[in-house]
């Protein structure tokens, strides 16, 4: 069973920040959060991880509470390409277990 | 990001053939490969797990004489579905890691439909 909690969709308007949100209240000292996303008929994209810190590539930033009981995805300026269902997973060095993730609209 | 293909596509097939499904990771070794399964408007169920050289692990409910894998090489996992029937039309994705505890980079899928 997948670890986390997320809210089955959320909207947001194009150029402004998105910010999705996750509980993994269960998490283990060693396990990672990921989050992936993905449109339509395609295979799962990686955004990002992380285990403690707060983290920021190209795409997105991660941040992570100091409990590690939740996160939150940040995109900074939600285009419309970013429509796609977002998910969180906890996993360690294993298997990843997707849950039924959030869909996220970004509306013109 | 990591780069993982998928091959073929799209394939339709008649009942009781096999299907063989190639994933390949393109510019990194993988040590380990993943099988997923997704039904429409469902999330991506995880069928097995392979590393190189060794037999794969299969998640509970999943055939492993129905679902053949093979990891045959750092770069190369394939599935075979044997015997195909309706009910195992579906789209099938593979994932590629490399070192362990890395991020999964996901191929783009393939869509089976059996008739």
């Amino acid at each position: 069973d997948a670890k986390t909690t997320q809210p089955p969709s959320m909207d947001c308007a194009e150029g402004r920040a998105a910010n999705l949100p996750c509980n993994h209240s269960t998490i283990s000292g060693n396990e990672y959060v990921y989050w992936y996303r993905q449109i339509h008929s395609q295979g799962p994209q990686y955004i990002i991880h992380g285990l403690k810190n707060n983290e920021t590539n190209e795409m997105a930033s991660l941040i992570i509470t100091e409990d590690r009981k939740s996160s939150t995805l940040i995109l900074p300026h939600a285009t419309l390409r970013d429509t796609a269902v977002y998910y969180c997973i906890v996993g360690g060095s294993e298997k990843l277990v997707f849950g039924k993730g959030m869909k996220l609209t970004v509306n013109p | 990001g990591a780069v993982v293909s998928q091959h073929p596509s799209r394939v339709i097939c008649k009942s009781g053939t096999s299907v063989k499904i190639e994933c390949r990771s393109l510019d990194f070794q993988a040590t380990t490969m993943f099988w997923y399964r997704q039904f429409p408007k469902k999330s991506l169920m995880l069928m097995a797990t392979s590393n190189e050289g060794s037999k794969a692990t299969y998640e509970q409910g999943v055939e492993k004489d129905k679902f053949l894998i093979n990891h045959a090489s750092l770069t190369l996992s394939t599935l075979t579905v044997t015997s195909a029937h309706p009910e195992d039309s579906s789209f099938y994705i593979c994932s590629a890691r490399g070192l362990a505890g890395s991020e999964q980079y996901f191929g783009p899928g393939t869509r089976l439909t059996v008739t």
